[in-house]
């Protein structure tokens, strides 16, 4: 199998708090994950590409200091949103590739977000 | 620049009748998947296609791959009410250290009975 899980599946938070979304392979090791960012009605984004051990890659248009990535570990990877704002609501949803070569990514069910 | 673009946007078709959502893009790929998604839910994987010329079914769903054209087609088949869903075609692209994939703009699917 493979499966990939985030968590919180869902958040509210008042604006100008931070708060950090899960997203862990269940059944493989992950050397890359993905974060995506969905508005409604809209396709995914993708937001930064996560190595383990390794800094985040972010795309271009998305702020590093605004969306921590961290992938400590082969299982895995976060995302803060720190200092969120109502912008920043919005479905967040990670995948990973398993760590023997292929590129098939394997999504997390997602984290909607709502800021207040 | 990477565009992925879906024909039609939105779908509104009856139950029992085809019909074919496009998929265009415009860079070089070897690789093209189409996944599903229900309102509120993630991605759920259909179909992965990987050279020219592919042609994946699965029950009435039909995908197939012209990498010459940078065209992809999910062909339905008599469509029932269960399709309903958002459909998105994601080409596989490589940005340097790693491949990433560049989603299409989705077409909303609404199979009316």
């Amino acid at each position: 199998g493979a499966v990939v899980s985030q968590h919180p599946s869902r958040v509210i938070c008042k604006s100008g708090t931070s708060v950090k979304i899960e997203c862990r392979s269940l059944d493989f090791q992950a050397t890359t994950m993905f974060w995506y960012r969905q508005f409604p009605k809209q396709s995914l984004m993708l937001m930064a590409t996560s190595n383990e051990g390794s800094k985040a890659t972010y795309e271009q248009g998305v702020e590093k200091d605004k969306f921590l990535i961290n992938h400590a570990s082969l299982t895995l990877s976060t995302l803060t949103v720190t200092s969120a704002h109502p912008e920043d609501s919005s479905f967040y949803i990670c995948s990973a590739i398993k760590n023997t070569g292929t590129d098939t990514q394997y999504f997390g069910p997602g984290t909607r977000l709502t800021v207040l | 620049e990477l565009k992925v673009e879906q024909n039609p946007l939105f779908l509104s078709m009856q139950e029992g009748k085809n019909y074919t959502i496009y998929c265009n893009y415009s860079t070089t790929s070897d690789r093209l998947y189409w996944y599903r998604q229900d309102p509120g839910k993630s991605l759920e994987s259909l179909f992965v296609l990987l050279s020219n010329g592919a042609v994946k079914q699965e029950g009435r769903l039909m995908a197939s791959l012209d990498t010459k054209a940078r065209l992809s087609t999910l062909h339905i088949t008599a469509a029932v009410h269960d399709l309903s869903a958002t459909y998105f075609c994601a080409v596989d692209f490589y940005g340097g250290a790693t491949n990433k994939l560049i989603f299409g703009t989705g077409t909303l699917l609404a199979v009316q009975p």
